[in-house]
């Protein structure tokens, strides 16, 4: 089953906002995947993380390794419509291993 | 075009119907998986392969059946579908040899079985 924890479930947010969402667990990760998936499309790459520490930026979109190799997190500023969507965070512990997701944030932004 | 591959894109097949589901990468990677997703359960692995005639179990494998033929080429099969079988199906890959891992997905397969 699941292993990884992602809050909010969902969020409803105005345009221009900035967005804060999280994944956490209960074992150490030593990557730290984030997906975004729109209707009809699979999850695409957003940011990965390697390095406990780490804060990696993508545009409007800065991702974070946890300390504690136990959580990561994404926030989007400035919110804009296009960023609709399902935010996935993935997990992989060690080589070898495979990923583990959340069930995902799904987030709608409000014009 | 895209790097993987899903065929096809939609079906609709029948209770107790065998139906294939085809994915293809052009990444060069060695590891492909597939998943299913349901709404709020998030992505489930069905099987994986971490090379040509490699195939091993997720979480969720009865039922289901894949081959490994190429490492390009990674097919999932239904023997006799059953209507809570409906979901959205990826595949994806991932590079075992580069010094970071990440998977990257196909654009889903919707299969609705009545």
């Amino acid at each position: 089953g699941q292993q990884l924890n992602q809050s909010p479930q969902s969020m409803f947010i105005q345009e221009g906002e900035d967005v804060s969402m999280n994944c956490t667990s209960s074992s150490i990760f030593n990557t730290w995947l984030w997906y975004k998936q729109e209707p009809g499309e699979g999850p695409v790459l957003l940011i990965a993380l390697y390095k406990a520490g780490e804060l990696t930026s993508n545009g409007r979109l800065t991702a974070q390794f946890g300390i504690t190799r136990k959580d990561s997190f994404l926030n989007i500023s400035a919110s804009i419509p296009s960023d609709v969507g399902i935010y996935f965070c993935a997990g992989l512990r060690n080589y070898g291993q495979n990923f583990v997701f959340g069930p995902g944030t799904r987030l709608s932004v409000l014009p | 075009d895209a790097d993987v591959t899903q065929t096809p894109r939609n079906r609709i097949t029948k209770t107790g119907k065998r139906i294939m589901l085809e994915c293809s990468q052009t990444k060069g990677h060695d590891r492909m998986y597939w998943y299913r997703q349901d709404p709020g359960l998030g992505l489930r692995l069905i099987y994986y392969s971490f090379d040509v005639k490699d195939i091993n179990k997720g979480e969720i494998s009865d039922g289901y059946s894949v081959s490994r033929q190429a490492q390009a080429k990674f097919s999932l099969s239904l023997e006799s579908a059953i209507p809570n079988q409906t979901a959205l199906y990826f595949c994806a890959t991932s590079d075992s040899r580069g010094m970071n891992t990440e998977a990257f997905f196909g654009q889903g397969t919707r299969l609705t079985v009545v």
